[in-house]
């Protein structure tokens, strides 16, 4: 069975210090990968999505960044982070051939930045 | 560009009523929708999947129905219990990417 996996779970960083999450997803092959993130008060907003390896759809111009070094591996980044940037950050998959588009969600990275 | 609004941030329900909560979008015309359960702090996961070319879709005491012209989702539960709390979000596709309403934080009261 499928499974994706998220972290780190939590973290508190300073403001203008960089960060790294990281998700992978296992039994599956060429999953479509998503980043979203949810403020408090605010729904949830797709950040990037990827359909596969070095491709990087960017949503919302910031000072974050997506990679994908690998068919099942979905990173993002930050050389610098702002205050705004705290929230709950969730990786997603879904199945590209499927066509229904159904996400599966990790258990998500609650940042708070500092 | 697209819009996704879910009419209500909260909900309280008396506990045995139909609970419906509705999704409006604008500006695209989605081949499916989708409806999402999310318990606080926890991934959304997945309820429910209607296509354009369906009326209504049924799963246990939930029940989706989906109108093209007026560009709206309805969403029911029946029979509503406190387990069922939790905020609920409906997403359109938009190519390849699922965009999320803000969602609806459903309380159903004992």
């Amino acid at each position: 069975s499928q499974t994706i996996h998220q972290w780190p779970a939590t973290l508190v960083q300073p403001v203008g210090s960089p960060l790294s999450l990281e998700c992978t997803v296992e039994g599956t092959s060429n999953p479509n990968l998503y980043w979203y993130r949810q403020a408090a008060g605010r729904g949830l907003q797709l950040l990037f999505y990827s359909v596969g390896i070095g491709q990087i759809s960017s949503e919302v111009p910031q000072n974050l960044s997506a990679s994908r070094p690998q068919d099942r591996q979905f990173i993002l980044s930050s050389k610098k982070l702002l205050l705004s940037d705290s929230g709950f950050y969730l990786c997603a998959w879904s199945d590209g051939l499927a066509g229904t588009g159904e996400l599966f969600f990790g258990e998500g990275s609650r940042l708070t930045v500092l | 560009s697209q819009k996704i609004e879910q009419n209500s941030e909260a909900l309280n329900i008396q506990e045995g009523k139909t609970a419906t909560l509705t999704c409006n979008y604008t500006n695209y015309s989605p081949a499916y929708l989708q409806w999402y359960r999310q318990d606080p702090g926890r991934g959304p996961v997945f309820l429910l999947l209607i296509r354009e070319n369906e009326k209504e879709k049924r799963k246990e005491r939930l029940k989706v129905t989906f109108d093209t012209t007026l560009k709206q989702s309805l969403f029911h539960i029946t029979a509503s219990q406190p387990a069922d709390s939790a905020t609920y979000l409906c997403a359109l596709e938009i190519g390849d990417k699922i965009i999320f309403g803000k969602g609806t934080r459903l309380h159903i009261l004992p």
